[in-house]
């Protein structure tokens, strides 16, 4: 199975909250999993990325909590602003980075 | 570092006609470009994979004849849709690998009449 699903589809959140967006994926195979931010109209960007040999990893507000053995991970977004509203996509892929399988996208409003 | 540009970021064409997107890796060489299409409020679906030097690979279901892609330069891929229909109409989006890291460009608007 290739896919990875992703929730929840929306997401509100007021200004200083930390929004969490889930992903689940099947293929034992992928070892590599980043999250991207998409603004409307532009293309996706890199936000953080994370292998499956460790179970946390931070950048700024940005964390990914990562759980092998449920095959699950996850984006929390700390300290949440308005201008992290957006489009959040996780993906996963495997075999030295070559294609990338992308969630289905969650779209996340920080309302001030 | 690592920017990728595309090219145009917007057009509209009338059905029938053919259109070119380019896209460009401005900072890096990049053997490996990916061309994605998303439709609104959807992920991005892969179409197919480029390789600088030779045939691309395309997904299940894209048409090869219909997406022309050539990867002729490290730096330059393009993606012509030839005969284009309004069902064409999307948001294309082109990726360039370097290393372990895909980096996207900007998105290019096809609108067909």
């Amino acid at each position: 199975q290739q896919q990875v699903k992703q929730s929840p589809q929306s997401l509100i959140v007021q200004k200083g909250g930390i929004p969490i967006i889930n992903c689940a994926y099947e293929n034992t195979a992928f070892d590599y999993f980043p999250w991207y931010q998409q603004f409307p109209g532009k293309g996706p960007a890199l936000l953080i990325a994370i292998r499956p040999d460790v179970s946390e990893k931070k950048e700024g507000r940005f964390t990914i909590s990562f759980n092998k053995s449920a095959k699950q991970f996850s984006l929390h977004i700390m300290d949440s602003q308005p201008g992290d509203s957006a489009t959040y996509f996780c993906a996963a892929s495997s075999g030295g980075y070559q294609k990338v399988t992308f969630g289905t996208g969650t779209k996340l409003q920080v309302i001030p | 570092g690592a920017v990728v540009s595309q090219h145009p970021s917007w057009v509209i064409c009338k059905s029938g006609t053919s259109v070119k997107i380019e896209c460009r890796s401005l900072d890096f060489q990049a053997t490996t470009m990916f061309w994605y299409r998303q439709f609104p409020k959807q992920s991005l679906m892969l179409m197919a994979t480029s390789n600088e030097g030779s045939k691309a690979t395309y997904e299940q279901g894209v048409e090869k004849d219909k997406f022309l892609i050539n990867h002729a330069s490290l730096t330059l891929s393009t993606l012509t849709v030839t005969s284009a229909h309004p069902e064409d109409s999307s948001f294309y989006i082109c990726s360039a690998r370097r290393g372990n890291e895909q980096y996207f460009g900007p998105g290019t608007r096809l609108t067909v009449t």
